[in-house]
């Protein structure tokens, strides 16, 4: 069974900070990989989608990477904002089509 | 140019009182998803739709039920909320089931109450 672990479950920097959040998944057979943003109370912000194939993708300040082999997968955030602040969520999709969520690392910038 | 549109944003239910949550989208995209979300965890699939073919997760409770009459609407049917239904609902969409990409976009999800 697919289980997704984020590490940390919250963090808090001061604003300027580069930070790396991780996601690791216990089975490898996966067809992507995708980081979310959730603000408070609302739905989900799609950031980075990685294919099994890829090793990383880039959007900005975030740089997302996948080790498939060794189930692990880091959201790099570069020069961090006040208006980063959410939770970010790394889902991995399987067979059939659904995606199976971590639970999430809430982040905080401080100014 | 919203994509994946969820009505309403907050409902209110009292306990046993059927509810109907709605979600839309302008993508034309063959799936929908629901997934629920309680506080402070993951979202949790309940089930899909790969066009007008219905899957429901092993675990999903048979007080959840979904409809899609046409591509573009997708509704979460909850016959008798219980209080542990209240939950962030979010409504999905992809192009296919596998494959690439198959991104999954997400609505603004329905935030429900049970009173």
């Amino acid at each position: 069974k697919q289980e997704v672990t984020q590490i940390p479950a919250a963090l808090s920097v001061p604003e300027g900070e580069n930070l790396v959040l991780n996601c690791s998944f216990t089975d490898s057979a996966i067809y992507n990989l995708q980081w979310f943003r959730q603000d408070p109370g609302k739905g989900l912000t799609s950031l980075l989608l990685i294919q099994s194939s890829q090793r990383e993708q880039t959007s900005g300040r975030l740089n997302a990477s996948l080790d498939k082999s060794s189930g692990r997968s880091t959201l790099y955030i570069a020069a961090s904002q006040p208006g980063d602040s959410a939770t970010y969520l790394c889902a991995v999709r399987v067979q059939g089509g659904k995606l199976i969520f971590g639970q999430g690392t809430e982040l905080s910038v401080k100014p | 140019d919203a994509m994946v549109i969820q009505n309403p944003r907050y409902q209110v239910t009292q306990f046993g009182k059927p509810v109907t949550l709605s979600c839309s989208q302008t993508l034309n995209h063959n799936v929908m998803y629901w997934y629920q979300q309680k506080s402070s965890q993951a979202p949790k699939l309940l089930f899909h739709y790969y066009d007008k073919d219905f899957n429901n997760e092993a675990d999903t409770p048979d007080n959840f039920q979904s409809r899609r009459p046409n591509t573009s609407f997708c509704f979460l049917d909850i016959r008798s909320p219980g209080l542990g239904d209240a939950a962030m609902y979010l409504c999905a969409t992809s192009r296919g089931l596998a494959g690439a990409p198959n991104e999954q976009f997400f609505g603004p999800g329905t935030r429900l109450t049970v009173l």
